[in-house]
């Protein structure tokens, strides 16, 4: 069975300071991993995903994210914030040849002015 | 397109009631998402479909809990009899296939907030 952790509930960041949200994963298979976003009082998006290929992914507001198969893990990485990266953070994982994905906790970014 | 589609956007119902929500997926997509949010357990799946046809439905608390997915432009998460511990926030979500087994973009929608008193 899969599983995702998200060790950090909460990380606060000052403005224009860079941020690093943690994520491992579980999984006797290979796997598919998905960073989403949430914003207040919405449903979740994509941010960025890793499916094969170079083990850095980006997406297009600046965040990027690294797959390392020794550490299962994918952590989310910004070099500087702003105020509206303010959100809820999900990483996800999903077997390959399954849509069903498994969600960790999530991380709540908070960027202090 | 106007994405994924939930009515209502809020219900407050008293327990025992019957609780409907709706979702409309994205056009053409082929997958459909049940979704349910809580404080203490996050975001949790509660059964998925697959043109229509029930997947997965491991994640679906208990007998109360039931899905259907008529068309594939309509589907409906019915509670009967609801509970107070079945407030949270359901999401539905819809994928298309691509050309990648799984891996595939859940879009999501707006969410339904459900009180049960």
């Amino acid at each position: 069975a899969q599983s995702v952790t998200q060790l950090d509930s909460q990380v606060p960041v000052f403005e224009e300071a860079p941020v690093e949200l943690r994520c491992n994963y579980s999984s006797s298979v290979s796997v598919y991993l998905f960073w989403y976003v949430q914003y207040p009082n919405q449903g979740l998006q994509l941010l960025l995903k890793y499916l094969s290929g170079s083990t850095l992914v980006e997406s297009i507001n600046g965040f990027e994210a690294e797959f390392n198969k020794s550490q299962t893990s994918f952590h989310l990485r910004k070099p500087s914030v702003h105020i509206s990266d303010t959100a809820e953070y999900f990483c996800a994982v999903s077997d390959f040849g399954n849509e069903k994905l498994t969600f960790g906790t999530g991380t709540r970014l908070t960027i202090i002015p | 397109d106007a994405g994924v589609i939930q009515s209502p956007r809020h219900e407050v119902t008293e327990m025992g009631q019957e609780v409907t929500l709706r979702c409309k997926p994205i056009s053409g997509h082929d997958y459909l998402f049940w979704y349910r949010q809580t404080m203490m357990r996050g975001l949790e799946l509660l059964i998925y479909f697959n043109n229509n046809v029930p997947i997965d439905d491991s994640g679906m608390p208990e007998d109360r809990f039931s899905a259907k997915m008529p068309n594939a432009s309509f589907s409906t998460l019915k509670i009967q009899p609801s509970e107070p511990r079945d407030s949270a926030v359901y999401f539905c979500a819809s994928s298309p296939v691509t050309g990648t087994s799984g891996g595939n973009e859940q879009f999501f929608g707006p969410g339904t907030r459900l009180t049960v008193l």
